[in-house]
């Protein structure tokens, strides 16, 4: 009865630093995507997917990669971390009925 | 595109108060509607939801009623609660099934 799973839950990164931070479904979900949640501005979509093999950019992508190459999998990658992008992320499922699951998030900081 | 729109808050009331958050959308068909909930420090979980023109969605003393002639998806309950006190998100979703997210409404009830 997992849902969707993100790790990890807290992380401080340094400026410059990568890192990835993983999604995990287990609903067999075709839709999967990333947000971001910053005070006074609501979730911002950063990615999402359609299916396995299958990304497109949404409205703040730009510092961020992703890929799914499983339908259970969407990790996504900071490649270079900036002060900018310390928020709280979360990961979210959903299939062509209606209910879309979220993960319980991940705080990151960037100092 | 799509969008949506919502009141700005806070909300502050006591408890036992009447509430309504207001909602507007922008869509083009007939998208399905829902309404957010997030408890401090947990990711979204689904609220209610409604997926067709006239019908109510409701859950724990909440409802709200898709209308399509005014675009609206307005959240009310008739007596909040401490445990109430939450940021609630209105969402849609249409023919592209990527959800569209308003920023968001924090409600805090005081004794």
């Amino acid at each position: 009865n997992a849902g969707v799973t993100q790790t990890p839950k807290f992380q401080v990164l340094k400026t410059g630093q990568s890192m990835t931070l993983q999604c995990a479904q287990d609903m067999n979900h075709e839709y999967m995507s990333w947000y971001r949640q910053d005070p006074g501005m609501g979730l911002r979509l950063i990615h999402y997917s359609v299916g396995a093999g299958i990304t497109d950019q949404g409205e703040v992508p730009n510092g961020y990669n992703v890929s799914r190459s499983t339908t259970e999998d969407f990790p996504l990658r900071l490649l270079s971390a900036a002060p900018s992008q310390t928020s709280v992320y979360f990961c979210a499922s959903w299939d062509s009925g209606n209910t879309i699951y979220f993960g319980e998030g991940s705080w990151l900081t960037v100092v | 595109g799509n969008s949506v729109t919502q009141m700005e808050g806070p909300v502050t009331l006591s408890e036992e108060a009447f509430l309504t958050i207001n909602c507007t959308y922008t869509a083009t068909g007939y998208p399905s509607l829902f309404w957010y909930v997030q408890y401090p420090g947990e990711g979204l979980q689904l609220l209610l939801k409604a997926t067709k023109a006239d019908d109510k969605g409701s859950n724990k003393g909440f409802e709200a009623t898709y209308r399509k002639e005014t675009t609206s998806f307005h959240l009310e309950k008739g007596s909040v609660q401490v445990s109430d006190s939450a940021v609630y998100f209105c969402a849609l979703r249409g023919g592209s099934y990527i959800p569209t997210f308003g920023r968001g409404t924090s409600l805090i009830v005081h004794p």
